[in-house]
């Protein structure tokens, strides 16, 4: 299993500021992803990160407003950049376990606020 | 990847036995089923997974059909503490490594 310690847990933040999200996770991972959860949805996936290259977005998502770092590998963080209300959301980063390739472990998530 | 059917929600008693059916109609050869589930403010939390017929663990079992169109996850007695969002998943162990959520069914247990 794995641990996942996410930073901060919740924030308010002001429209057109940016917030950094920390990913700290307590094993080496090679794959690291971030999804966002809009209030009473699902969850949708953002970027993969893998260490030593650049993040791989999915469609709707891109770098400008959702820079990804990912400078070792127990660690990541999400950038949501230039806020506007519609950022208001749950960020999650997730890793998956090395016994089932599709067991993945979550963290509590940031419970962000866009005023 | 199987996109997947679930009910949206569900109602059900303290000591009841919770059946929840997911479809996935186009489910590959190499894929296998999973299901997540979702408290309040928390990440999903992996519950169980298998590939064909039924498994078993202290949380739940899964039953999965010859066809594995579908799939039935079931929680017996379940408690106040089981109301959570639960995710049927379908993918393989190859190419795409995240997770594809789809709606989910929202278990409301009542006392």
């Amino acid at each position: 299993s794995a641990v996942i310690s996410q930073k901060p847990s919740r924030d308010i933040c002001q429209r057109g500021t940016s917030l950094t999200i920390q990913c700290q996770v307590d094993s080496q991972v090679t794959m690291m992803f971030w999804y966002r959860q809009q209030p009473g949805q699902s969850l949708t996936l953002i970027a993969t990160a893998n260490q030593g290259s650049e993040a791989t977005y999915e469609s709707g998502f891109v770098i400008d407003k959702f820079p990804i770092s990912r400078p070792n590998l127990t660690f990541s963080t999400l950038t949501v950049s230039n806020m506007s209300p519609e950022d208001s959301s749950i960020y999650l980063c997730s890793v998956e376990s090395g016994t089932w390739m599709t067991e993945a472990f979550f963290g509590q998530g940031t419970r962000l606020t866009v005023v | 990847l199987a996109k997947t059917t679930q009910p949206i929600s569900m109602d059900s008693y303290e000591g009841q036995e919770v059946n929840i059916t997911c479809s996935h109609n186009n489910i590959a050869t190499n894929d296998y089923i999973t299901w997540y589930q979702q408290f309040p403010s928390q990440g999903p939390r992996f519950i169980i997974q298998g590939y064909k017929t039924k498994v078993t663990n202290e949380v739940a079992s899964l039953f999965i059909p010859a066809d594995r169109k579908s799939s039935t996850l079931s929680l017996p007695r379940v408690s106040l503490s089981d109301t959570a969002v639960y995710y049927c998943l379908v993918g393989g162990n190859t190419g795409r490594r995240a997770l594809t959520f789809g709606s989910g069914t929202r278990l409301q247990v009542q006392p």
